[in-house]
């Protein structure tokens, strides 16, 4: 099976823009969850998809969004980009239920100048 | 809630040595627990996972992890080292009810290091 895939994998977007991730599941996965991971605070936990419907959420601001597909593919959206934004933004597949171990994609590297 | 520590943000070994990564969880029902490795630039790989078959997991590239009730334990080991092991590892949990879809808690890494 093909892993998950993300893309673009770098961006470099200024202060003010808005960019749009994106991210393909695992064939057969329903869950897509959206991290953000930076040296200063480790991995923090965006929102989860599950069919098409936001089933969790963490502690970001409104600027950050999300959706997903009917295919599962998700997409996530910054606007009003801010320096801070700049990270490393990983997708995670799972099945969405049971044990849930996720696996994750090679994440997109978004750099804000 | 659940959240997890992992005592040791960088750890160093010799190679050949034992690899001991630390993590402590915290949970209000029986948890699911994960090991996850990341390669620079790369994203997370799962190492293993506990899901209360077995307390003593094994998982890939030699690695394992004993779940420890009493001490809220889930350390992951390896009985010799490798160059190749270097990276940062995540311990990860996720509470184990079968109703709710609980968001997966991250530890904050432990930063492995090898010297020859």
């Amino acid at each position: 099976k093909a892993g998950v895939t993300q893309t673009p994998r770098y961006l470099i977007k200024t202060r003010g823009q808005q960019v749009t991730l994106s991210c393909s599941p695992i064939s057969g996965h329903r869950s897509v969850s959206w991290y953000q991971q930076t040296p200063g605070q480790g991995l923090q936990f965006l929102f989860e998809y599950f069919s098409e419907t936001q089933r969790n959420k963490g502690n970001f601001p409104g600027r950050f969004s999300g959706r997903q597909f009917s295919n599962s593919r998700s997409e996530m959206n910054v606007s009003t980009l801010e320096l801070g934004d700049s990270a490393l933004y990983l997708c995670a597949s799972s099945l969405g239920q049971g044990v849930h171990e996720q696996y994750f994609g090679p994440g997109t590297r978004l750099t804000v100048t | 809630a659940q959240s997890v520590t992992q005592l040791g943000s960088h750890v160093s070994v010799s190679e050949g040595a034992l690899v001991l990564l630390r993590c402590n969880y915290s949970s209000s029902v029986p948890p699911y627990l994960f090991w996850y490795v990341q390669y620079p630039n790369q994203g997370l790989q799962l190492l293993l996972k506990y899901t209360s078959a077995a307390t003593l997991v094994k998982g890939i590239n030699g690695f394992e992890a004993e779940f420890k009730k009493s001490e809220t334990s889930f350390h992951l080991t390896k009985p010799s080292a490798h160059m190749s092991d270097a990276a940062e590892y995540f311990c990860a949990v996720r509470a184990s009810r079968k109703t709710s879809y609980d968001k997966v808690i991250f530890g904050p890494g432990t930063s492995l290091s090898v010297i020859p």
